[in-house]
C-alpha cells in the first residue's frame, strides 16, 4: 500500500546547525510529496511540496527533492533557528477511486536551542 | 484569502455525550477533509466531503459522521463519546483546480472526561 516512513525524533540541534529529517515512501503510481509543519498549539501548515520526480520544493530556507530512485523526500535546512522548533510531517498524496488521498508520517519533533 | 477556520477551538465533554465540530474552508475550496491527531496514533484520516457528498472514508466507527453544506462548510459529529476520542481534530480544505493541496485549520482540541 501507500505509506510514509520518517525518522523518529526528537531531534535537538543548536542554532545555525544543519538539519536533515529523513522521509521515505512506498507508493504505486506517481504520488505527490509534501512536508507540513506544526507549531505548538496550532494546526498543520504546508511547508513545501513536489509533484514529480526530481522536483525540488523549497520555502523559508527548507528544501526537499523528490527522489524516485531512492523513494525519498528528505527535508533539509542549512542553518536552523530557534523559531524552527516544531513537529515536521512528511506526507504523500495519491489517487484512488477517483479521488485524492493524503497519508502522513508519524512526525518528527525538532527542538532548536539558542 | 482567509484561511480554514474551525470552531470551537477547545471543547470539554463527558463520556456518552455527543459533539459537533465545525469547519469553514478557504473561499472557493469545495473539498473538506477531517483528521484525528493523537500522540499515539498520529494523524489519521476520518473522511472527505466534496460538493456535499462523502468521497472518502477512513477506518473509524460509525459514531463518527460528517456532512457538508452547499456553501462547502462542513461539520463532523461524534456520538457516544469515549475517553479515547480525546484528540485534536483537524480540518483541511482543497481546491481540485489548484492541484488538491490541502490547507489545514488550527484544529479543535476535544477532551473527553
Amino acid at each position: 500500500g501507500n505509506s510514509v516512513t520518517q525518522m523518529e525524533g526528537p531531534v535537538t540541534l543548536s542554532e545555525e546547525a544543519f538539519l536533515t529529517i529523513n522521509c521515505t515512501y512506498t507508493a504505486t503510481g506517481y504520488p505527490s510529496l509534501f512536508w507540513y509543519v506544526q507549531y505548538p498549539g496550532e494546526g498543520l501548515q504546508l511547508l513545501l511540496k513536489a509533484t514529480k520526480a526530481d522536483d525540488k520544493g523549497s520555502n523559508k530556507g527548507f528544501e526537499a527533492t523528490y527522489r524516485k530512485e531512492t523513494t525519498s523526500f528528505h527535508l533539509e535546512k542549512g542553518s536552523v533557528q530557534v523559531s524552527d522548533s516544531a513537529v515536521y510531517f512528511c506526507a504523500l498524496r495519491f489517487s484512488q477511486g477517483g479521488s485524492e488521498k493524503l497519508v502522513f508520517g508519524k512526525g518528527t519533533k525538532l527542538t532548536v536551542n539558542p | 484569502k482567509a484561511g480554514v477556520t474551525q470552531t470551537p477551538r477547545y471543547l470539554i465533554k463527558t463520556r456518552g455525550q455527543q459533539v459537533t465540530l465545525s469547519c469553514s474552508p478557504i473561499s472557493g475550496h469545495r473539498s473538506v477533509s477531517w483528521y484525528q491527531q493523537t500522540p499515539g496514533q498520529g494523524l489519521q484520516f476520518l473522511f472527505e466531503y466534496f460538493s456535499e457528498t462523502q468521497r472518502n472514508k477512513g477506518n473509524f466507527p460509525g459514531r463518527f459522521s460528517g456532512r457538508q453544506f452547499s456553501n462547502s462548510r462542513s461539520e463532523m459529529n461524534v456520538s457516544t463519546l469515549e475517553l479515547g476520542d480525546s484528540a485534536l481534530y483537524l480540518c483541511a480544505s482543497s481546491d481540485p483546480a489548484g492541484g488538491e493541496t490541502q490547507y489545514f485549520g488550527p484544529g479543535t482540541r476535544l477532551l473527553v472526561l
